[in-house]
């Protein structure tokens, strides 16, 4: 079975640094990739996926996440965060076995100092 | 902008009680989906449900869970005995087509099993 790993558990920025997030999979076949934010009591939301093409997806406010499929990762990115930044990021896989099956990686908390 | 929608917001009940989760998916999806987390673990799959049928369900998707579309816009989750480890945070949620389709969620439904 896929897992899904995101090493930062929390990480905290002042505005204007850059931010990576690191996001690794397990599963050799042909997947579909996402990042979802959950910002303080709000839904979980899309900020990007890949399904095929371009490796390096650009999303809504910013946001980027670049697929190596050699390294099996799929790392977000924002040169550039803002204290409104501040959320739970959640990286996920869809397997090509595993219909439409998201496996969630444990979560990143970011918090974003003004 | 459409939203998928959950009540109760919060449910607490006893153990070995009955409970039902509601959701109203997103009217124009097809797809439709449970997933769990436990406090301090990753958010995981339960179950998808197309057609009025389960497509796929995980392992934590046993006997004592069901789920139903009874009318055109609503989609439950029920458990029919709760116990202390369904103690979790509920989403559900919907997507208009198949694999690799963006999941909406909605805001969760706090389940405690006391």
């Amino acid at each position: 079975a896929q897992s899904v790993s995101q090493h930062n558990h929390h990480v905290i920025l002042s505005e204007a640094a850059s931010l990576e997030l690191g996001c690794n999979y397990s599963y050799g076949g042909t997947v579909n990739l996402f990042w979802y934010v959950q910002y303080p009591g709000q839904h979980l939301q899309l900020l990007l996926k890949y399904f095929s093409g371009d490796p390096l997806v650009k999303g809504i406010k910013g946001f980027e996440a670049e697929f190596i499929k050699s390294k099996f990762s799929f790392n977000l990115r924002k040169p550039s965060v803002q204290w409104s930044d501040t959320a739970e990021y959640f990286c996920a896989v869809n397997a090509d076995n595993a219909g439409n099956m998201l496996t969630f990686g444990g979560g990143t908390r970011l918090m974003v100092k003004p | 902008e459409p939203e998928v929608t959950q009540t109760p917001s919060h449910q607490v009940t006893q153990m070995g009680q009955e409970v039902i989760l509601r959701c109203v998916p997103i009217s124009n999806h097809l797809y439709f989906y449970w997933y769990r987390q436990i406090l301090g673990q990753k958010v995981e799959f339960l179950v998808s449900f197309y057609n009025n049928e389960i497509s796929e369900k995980s392992e934590i998707f046993d006997d004592q869970f069901s789920v139903e579309r009874p009318d055109g816009s609503n989609f439950t989750l029920k458990i029919r005995s709760t116990k202390l480890e369904d103690s979790a945070m509920y989403f559900c949620a919907s997507s208009e087509l198949w694999q690799g389709d963006e999941q909406f969620f909605g805001p969760g439904t706090r389940l405690t099993v006391l």
